[in-house]
């Protein structure tokens, strides 16, 4: 299995524009979370899906912030317009939520700087 | 509301050594607990997965422990190696209502050589 795949793996963009990140889940995983790390508040929970429906998105800091999964195989966190503060590395993650464990599988993360 | 935190919040051993990593929990009443090691610039990697109705869990030099009465989860590590230089989180899935993980802040090891 190649794991969860995020893209791009780093970014780098100007204050004010556009930042969309991408995330393929495990297949066959039914859940998919978005978190964002940071030194000063560590790992925060954004936004996760179950059944490619948001079920909790109290963790999205601000309506600058909004995430979608179309479909079971791809989901994407766009930021627009993106500020300085918003620099962090985003990690998505997967997992099964109708079998006994629960167990998270994460990506890479993608590595946000926004000048 | 659940609060999870892992002291300390950086540890130096020398290698060989024995080491216990904690993680204490506000609420009794999770679903169950997962271990990470995250490396630097790289994403977590799922190292333990203890069920609530379990004590513990071993995988290789590993072996994590769950006391849910007291609130706690030790990972333990034996004979540390070099390679065994990380971050390591915990983090805790509530018994019901939400498939989200809390997670803590983690402990960032050194073995030295």
């Amino acid at each position: 299995d190649a794991g969860v795949i995020q893209s791009p793996r780093h970014e780098v963009t100007e204050m004010g524009q556009e930042v969309t990140l991408r995330c393929k889940p495990i297949s066959g995983h039914n859940s998919l979370f978005w978190y964002r790390q940071t030194m000063m508040r560590g790992l925060e929970l954004l936004i996760y899906f179950n059944n490619n429906v948001p079920i909790d998105d109290s963790g999205m800091p601000e309506d600058r912030f909004s995430a979608k999964m179309p479909n079971a195989s791809f989901s994407t966190l766009k930021i627009q317009p993106s500020e300085p503060r918003d620099s962090a590395v985003y990690f998505c993650a997967s997992s099964f939520t109708s079998g006994a464990s629960y167990e998270q599988y994460f990506g890479p993360g993608t590595r946000l700087t926004v000048t | 509301k659940q609060e999870v935190t892992q002291i300390p919040a950086a540890l130096s051993v020398p290698e060989g050594e024995n080491l216990v990593l904690n993680c204490s929990f506000t609420d009794s009443a999770i679903y169950n607990l997962q271990w990470f090691r995250q490396d630097p610039g790289k994403g977590l990697t799922s190292l333990l997965l203890i069920q609530s109705s379990q004590r513990e869990q071993t995988s290789g030099r590993l072996n994590a422990s769950l006391d849910k009465s007291s609130g706690r989860s030790t990972l333990y590590i034996a004979a540390s190696q070099p390679g065994d230089s990380a971050t390591y989180l915990c983090a805790i899935k509530r018994t019901s209502g939400t498939y989200k993980y809390i997670f803590g802040t983690g402990t960032r090891l050194k073995v030295l050589a």
